[in-house]
């Protein structure tokens, strides 16, 4: 049973307006959140991460908010620029744990 | 700076034959990690090394077999391959995560196809 979900495979917004993504996970002992970029043939590169202490995290064009009473994180780019349009992955952790859960990804395209 | 690095990038197999994906950074790295991506699945892992000397299973383990050389390598067999292993395999390393929240570096990935 997948423990991060992100429930809407794709998402199109238009080049300098706001980019949402959204992520809920199932499993309460999480406490470390990460948002990974994926372009097409690469490995999944590194973006942006947030800890449980925290509700919110910045960087750049980059913000990640947090809600823990919902299990709920979300990812905003603005202003979405052509090259943000990848695949984007949430994943989570827990203390002391190794292992990240993926989510399926959401994939953005950024129309000019 | 090469990171991650993975070899081969592609790789065309035959049902029941044998083959070792290897993996190496460079980043001094303690733990290191196998995944495969499967379309609208995200990447699973596979199996983990928290440190030199250390494997474990992960999510989806059943069909391969892993071998931490060094630090650096982490290598990824699969001794009798079947159809339902054509995927795309990615390692990564990270620093030792009870320490700090240090995020996972990814290679660029083998696409496995068995036929």
């Amino acid at each position: 049973d997948q423990q991060v979900k992100q429930n809407s495979p794709s998402l199109s917004v238009q080049e300098g307006r706001i980019s949402i993504l959204n992520c809920d996970y199932t499993n309460s002992m999480f406490d470390y959140f990460l948002w990974y970029k994926k372009y097409p043939a690469e490995g999944p590169t590194f973006l942006i991460s947030i800890s449980s202490i925290k509700d919110k995290n910045e960087d750049g064009r980059f913000t990640v908010f947090l809600n823990k009473s919902a299990k709920h994180l979300s990812l905003h780019i603005v202003p979405s620029q052509p090259g943000d349009s990848a695949v984007y992955f949430c994943a989570a952790s827990g203390s002391n744990d190794y292992k990240l859960s993926f989510g399926a990804g959401t994939t953005v395209t950024v129309r000019a | 700076n090469a990171g991650v690095t993975q070899t081969p990038k592609f790789q065309v197999l035959k049902t029941g034959q044998s083959m070792t994906l290897q993996c190496a950074q460079d980043m001094n790295h303690n733990s290191m990690y196998w995944y495969r991506q499967d379309p609208g699945m995200g990447l699973r892992l596979i199996y983990y090394s928290a440190s030199e000397g250390t494997t474990d299973k992960g999510e989806v383990p059943n069909g391969y077999n892993v071998s931490r050389l060094n630090k650096r390598e982490f290598s990824l067999r699969l001794e009798s391959a079947a159809p339902s292993q054509t995927s795309v395999y990615f390692c990564a390393s990270s620093e030792d995560r009870r320490n700090s929240n240090q995020p996972q570096h990814f290679g660029d990935g083998t696409r496995l196809s068995i036929l």
